[in-house]
């Protein structure tokens, strides 16, 4: 069935570590979007894509980065992990004016 | 700063019963409103969106829009238990290639 997938679903890591998250999505849209959910913040913008080798920075982009080299992928990397990024993640993607719609989400702690 | 303002609850409702979920945003400039679903341990569902001043229906579910106001609101009726979740608005300022602004949610439980 077409839909978003994340991978993994569930991984725990140590500071200092690279950690990559993937994001894949079947619709063909254009926008894809990575998110992150903490208790007390809710849902906050890490970064974005427009389409493929087109990225932009959200709210909070600060130690992560993210590249788009097809349409239907959009990998997001912690390059030096660090136990405040413990959270869950969560990948979207969009068309045009369309909502988003969310992956199940990466659980991550950092230890 | 674009901020999206939720009672975080816990609002209680008996089943049967209208469910009144608000949510204000600070950015006038705002375009699109979106009303998310989120059970606990699950990615948020899409529920409703709305882009026009006024109201919006699909089965049991209500969006309201007042731009004026900066003002968005979700109606439940006939709230059934499967409702019990917490409720997320976001806003979209531009375009489909912007992010969402979400608030952080109402906690919305159905009294059986």
């Amino acid at each position: 069935d077409a839909g978003i997938t994340q991978s993994p679903r569930y991984k725990i890591t140590e500071t200092g570590r690279q950690v990559t998250l993937m994001c894949h999505q079947t619709w063909s849209h254009s926008y894809m979007f990575w998110y992150r959910q903490d208790l007390g913040h809710g849902l906050r913008l890490i970064y974005y894509s427009a389409a493929a080798d087109i990225t932009d920075k959200g709210e909070v982009p600060d130690g992560y980065v993210v590249s788009r080299s097809k349409t239907e992928n959009f990998p997001l990397t912690l390059e030096s992990a660090t136990r405040s990024q413990t959270s869950v993640y969560f990948c979207a993607s969009s068309e045009d004016r369309q909502p988003q719609h969310f992956g199940d989400g990466t659980r991550l702690s950092i230890l | 700063q674009k901020e999206v303002e939720q009672n975080s609850g816990p609002l209680s409702v008996p089943e049967g019963a209208i469910a009144s979920l608000n949510c204000t945003y600070s950015d006038r400039g705002s375009q699109s409103f979106f009303w998310y679903r989120q059970y606990s341990g699950k990615s948020p569902e899409l529920i409703m969106f709305i882009y026009s001043n006024g109201d919006k229906e699909d089965g049991r579910f209500t969006a309201q829009l007042n731009k004026a106001s900066q003002y968005v609101s979700l109606l439940i009726r006939d709230s059934q238990p499967s409702d019990s979740a917490t409720y997320l608005c976001a806003v979209r300022s531009g375009g489909g290639a912007d992010g969402l602004t979400f608030g952080k949610g109402t906690h919305l439980i159905i009294q059986p």
